[in-house]
């Protein structure tokens, strides 16, 4: 089974600053990574996903991503941060091996006024 | 767009008693989940259903069982509902063996037992 890291359970960041969510995970084969969004009472929306190729990837509302294979890494980043950012994210790892998706704990964005 | 409609956002119930949660998408797809999320255990896979009436058991299985009679629909029961199931419940949906698309999520429902 594969396993994710979200190092930081919880960030708190003022607003119009930057921020990066780390987001380690453990693979032997190839993976697709994917963040998720979660905003509060609501279920999981895709931010962005990376597949193959160029390992920057964008997403929605500004945020972007790093896939780095030698540093098994994932982060995510948004240069400007806004009040309405303010939310749980979760790094997911697949691969072709199986059909299920594996979930990191969760790092709580708060954007502080 | 894919769309995940779970029944109820959120549900009050007694221990002991038997509880459904519903589940249904309109996309097709073959993969149908039900994870549980709690504060600081991020979500943990209960069980996952690649065809109608075929289920896997996910890491959390103990207390609950699933039914998958119509591929758009997936149920998730509480066969006796006790305390330390109170959670926030999320079904979510995806294409069989194509692990590069993602999976797509309900609402959420949450539960609690009293």
């Amino acid at each position: 089974a594969q396993s994710v890291t979200q190092l930081d359970s919880q960030v708190p960041v003022f607003e119009e600053a930057p921020v990066e969510l780390r987001c380690n995970y453990s693979s032997s084969v190839s993976v697709y990574l994917f963040w998720y969004v979660q905003y509060p009472n609501q279920g999981l929306q895709l931010l962005l996903k990376y597949l193959s190729g160029s390992t920057l990837v964008k997403g929605i509302n500004g945020f972007e991503a790093e896939f780095n294979k030698s540093q098994t890494s994932f982060h995510l980043r948004k240069p400007s941060v806004h009040i309405s950012d303010t939310a749980e994210y979760f790094c997911a790892v697949s691969t072709n091996a199986g059909n299920q998706f594996y979930f990191g704990t969760g790092t709580s964005l708060t954007v502080i006024p | 767009d894919v769309k995940v409609t779970q029944s109820s956002r959120y549900l009050v119930k007694r221990t002991g008693e038997k509880v459904f949660l519903e589940c249904v998408q309109d996309m097709d797809h073959e993969n149908m989940f039900w994870y549980r999320q709690d504060p600081g255990l991020g979500l943990r896979l209960i069980y996952f259903s690649y065809d109608v009436k075929m289920k896997e058991k996910g890491d959390i299985p103990e207390g609950y069982s699933v039914s998958r009679e119509k591929k758009e629909r997936f149920s998730l029961i509480l066969e006796s509902a006790s305390t330390n199931q109170t959670s926030m419940y999320l079904c979510a949906s995806s294409f069989r063996d194509r692990a590069y698309q993602p999976q797509h999520f309900g609402d959420g429902t949450r539960l609690s037992i009293l």
